[in-house]
């Protein structure tokens, strides 16, 4: 089965650090999502690319995340300054969109990367 | 905006019983409706979706559910649970940002169900 790969999967860092975190959708997939996970907020959405170009990213803290798609195989979300409130699983997810077929396709998630901020 | 709630943070069944979880969402237009599982450490499958025609679904696993406009719900069911099955179950609803059937998922905050042998 294809899948949408995360790496790395666990990452502990100390507060302050640049974190990057890297999703590979799946082949042929034009769409990707970016996720947060805590036990607090739940699954958050932070951004969202079509084409490589991003749709939305108001779900991330501006001053502190950017997320990019230097090619259309990798997708990156980076933290710098780390802090500790940053500590959550993030998922990536991948789709095939705008195909015109209604209800044929879902979204595959990634592993996702378990991120620690100490 | 949408939204949708699960009113059950956890439920327990035991082995071979039936089950229901419970979604209701809030959209103001005919909503999309999935559910999806999540196994620890793992990240989200999709189990079933609705998107039109026949409000009963049917998804892997087994599992099905019904989408009932008049409640604002989409409720999940098994007839007969599997230890297996004990996971984080998510219900999201689906809001187009393109045409052709593209959507963004807002999720609930799951359902953690416990099966007993």
């Amino acid at each position: 089965d294809a899948r949408v790969t995360q790496t790395p999967r666990h990452k502990v860092t100390e507060m302050g650090q640049e974190v990057t975190m890297r999703c590979q959708p799946i082949l042929g997939h034009n769409t990707v999502f970016w996720y947060r996970q805590t036990m607090m907020q739940g699954l958050e959405l932070l951004a969202y690319f079509r084409n490589r170009a991003p749709l939305d990213d108001s779900g991330m803290p501006k001053d502190r995340f950017s997320a990019e798609m230097p090619d259309a195989t990798l997708a990156t979300l980076k933290i710098q300054p780390s802090e500790p409130r940053d500590s959550a699983v993030y998922f990536c997810a991948s789709g095939l969109t705008g195909t015109g077929r209604m209800g044929n396709y879902g979204y595959t998630f990634g592993s996702g990367t378990r991120l620690t901020v100490v | 905006a949408q939204s949708v709630t699960q009113p059950d943070i956890h439920i327990t069944v035991s082995e071979g019983a039936s089950l229901e979880l419970r979604c209701n969402y809030s959209y103001g237009a005919t909503p999309y409706l999935f559910w999806y599982v999540q196994s620890p450490g793992q990240g989200l499958q999709l189990l079933l979706k609705y998107f039109s025609g026949d409000t009963l679904v049917q998804g892997i696993k087994g599992f099905e559910a019904e989408f009932k406009r008049s409640q604002s719900s989409f409720n999940l069911r098994k007839p007969s649970v599997h230890w297996s099955d004990a996971a984080e179950y998510f219900c999201a609803v689906g809001v187009p940002f393109t045409s052709g059937g593209s959507y963004i998922p807002t999720f609930g905050r799951g359902t953690s169900l416990i099966v007993h042998p």
